[in-house]
């Protein structure tokens, strides 16, 4: 089992639309969780963070953390065509060397 | 103006020789990583340093080698025993372990 999973996609939605990000987690001990946008030939950009369980509201953006289930999940309200990317789902594994382990990324398609 | 620079944006080499990419960060980061992704792919961690002449290998550090004299720096070389280094380059730093880490725009890699 991968220790960050993410739907790879793509995902479509239509403009105005909510779209909706899933991820995935193996450590029940992870404490930091991180959505990173990476547009096409460009390098990934900071999101959102969300450290605690419930909703974190930011602008179009809700990052919804489920420790209990392993889940975060990343959702776009009114979506646009310049949300079309790739979003990436970063997990602080403790006790991994790897600092942060990312999954690999869902394709989101906002379709005009 | 904070952030991270890495330099050159594109680079292009014949096989057999050894290439060095430059990072640079002023946000006064200690920890700094190297990243490699493939079309397609997620992000695999290459090098890591926590602090200051200190360093640890990523998941695929074989081919690569990098230091870290300086608090701001920290350059990778790809080196001839690389057997596929055509890749988009990433660098990234962060305050701390388990914090956001935030990248420069990649080095694009090409290698004949």
């Amino acid at each position: 089992q991968k220790e960050v999973e993410q739907n790879s996609g793509p995902l479509s939605v239509p403009e105005g639309a909510i779209a909706s990000l899933n991820c995935t987690y193996s450590d029940r001990v992870s404490q930091s969780f991180f959505w990173y946008r990476q547009y096409s030939g460009k390098s990934p950009e900071l999101i959102m963070s969300i450290y605690s369980n419930g909703d974190k509201e930011d602008g179009r953006f809700t990052a919804q953390l489920n420790k209990a289930s392993q889940y975060v999940s990343l959702l776009i309200r009114d979506s646009q065509p310049s949300d079309s990317a790739t979003y990436l789902c970063a997990v602080n594994i403790v006790g991994s060397a790897r600092q942060l382990t990312f999954g690999s990324g869902t394709q989101l398609t906002v379709l005009p | 103006d904070g952030g991270i620079t890495q330099s050159p944006k594109y680079l292009f080499r014949k096989e057999g020789q050894n290439v060095t990419l430059s990072c640079e960060q002023n946000l006064n980061h200690d920890a700094m990583y190297w990243y490699r992704q493939d079309p397609g792919q997620g992000l695999r961690l290459i090098y890591y340093s926590q602090i200051v002449n200190d360093f640890q290998k990523g998941d695929i550090a074989e081919g690569y080698s990098v230091s870290r004299e300086k608090k701001e720096s920290f350059p990778l070389t790809v080196t001839s025993a690389q057997k596929n280094p055509t890749a988009f380059y990433l660098c990234a730093s962060s305050i701390g372990e388990g914090y956001e880490q935030y990248f420069g725009p990649g080095t694009r890699l090409t290698v004949t």
